[in-house]
């Protein structure tokens, strides 16, 4: 099976913009959760979606968000983009079963903010 | 909530040697996984093994092997003939019924040395 795949792999912007990542997950997976990585904070958990709904969520500002579509394909969006934004974003699909299962990582999005 | 937590920050270690990387962590969960990431400077997060805490025996997966000690709610890696390629960094992560949500701890460094 092909893995998690994540476009674009780089992105710069500049602050006050906005910006679009996409995630597609393994096949047959139904949840993808996106998650900020930066050298400071670490790995943080922003949200998960499962069958097109945010099933979890982060401690995030509303400038974040995401969806989902019915193919599981998921996008996360950032509005009114700050320097502070600049990180590695990571997302992880697995089945979606309720309990705990593996989540398996796409190559991230390094999104730069000058 | 729950807490991971790696006390080393960086460890090095000479080929074909013997490495033990540390994970602790805190939960009132009694169902949940464990497990180890590997990010190499390309960036990808690869699973290296896997443990469920309802299994008494310890996962190995080749050079790869854990310690999972459940009282103590602790879970190091042990990593036997050291490669140049298993320079990276490791992350521990927890995994419970917190749907889509994987906590991590702030990773270790490891550097084998030819």
């Amino acid at each position: 099976k092909a893995g998690v795949t994540q476009t674009p792999r780089y992105l710069i912007k500049t602050r006050g913009q906005q910006v679009t990542l996409s995630c597609s997950p393994i096949s047959g997976h139904r949840s993808v959760s996106w998650y900020q990585q930066t050298p400071g904070q670490g790995l943080q958990f922003l949200f998960e979606y499962f069958s097109e709904t945010q099933r979890n969520k982060g401690n995030f500002p509303g400038r974040f968000s995401g969806r989902q579509f019915s193919n599981s394909r998921s996008e996360m969006n950032v509005s009114t983009l700050e320097l502070g934004d600049s990180a590695l974003y990571l997302c992880a699909s697995s089945l979606g079963r309720v309990g705990p299962e593996t989540q398996y990582f796409g190559p991230g999005t390094r999104l730069l903010v000058l | 909530a729950q807490t991971v937590t790696q006390s080393q920050p960086e460890m090095s270690v000479q080929e074909a040697e013997t490495v033990t990387l540390s994970c602790t962590y805190d939960t009132s969960e009694n169902n949940y996984y464990l497990f180890w990431y590997k990010q190499p400077p390309s960036r990808q997060m690869i699973l290296v093994i896997r443990q469920e805490a309802y299994k008494q025996q310890n996962a190995t997966e080749n050079r790869f092997s854990v310690n999972f000690q459940k009282a103590a709610k602790s879970f190091s890696l042990k990593i036997s003939d050291s490669q140049l390629g298993d320079t990276a960094m490791y992350f521990c992560a927890f995994k419970g019924a917190n749907a889509g949500k994987s906590t991590f701890g702030d990773g270790t460094t490891l550097t084998v040395k030819p």
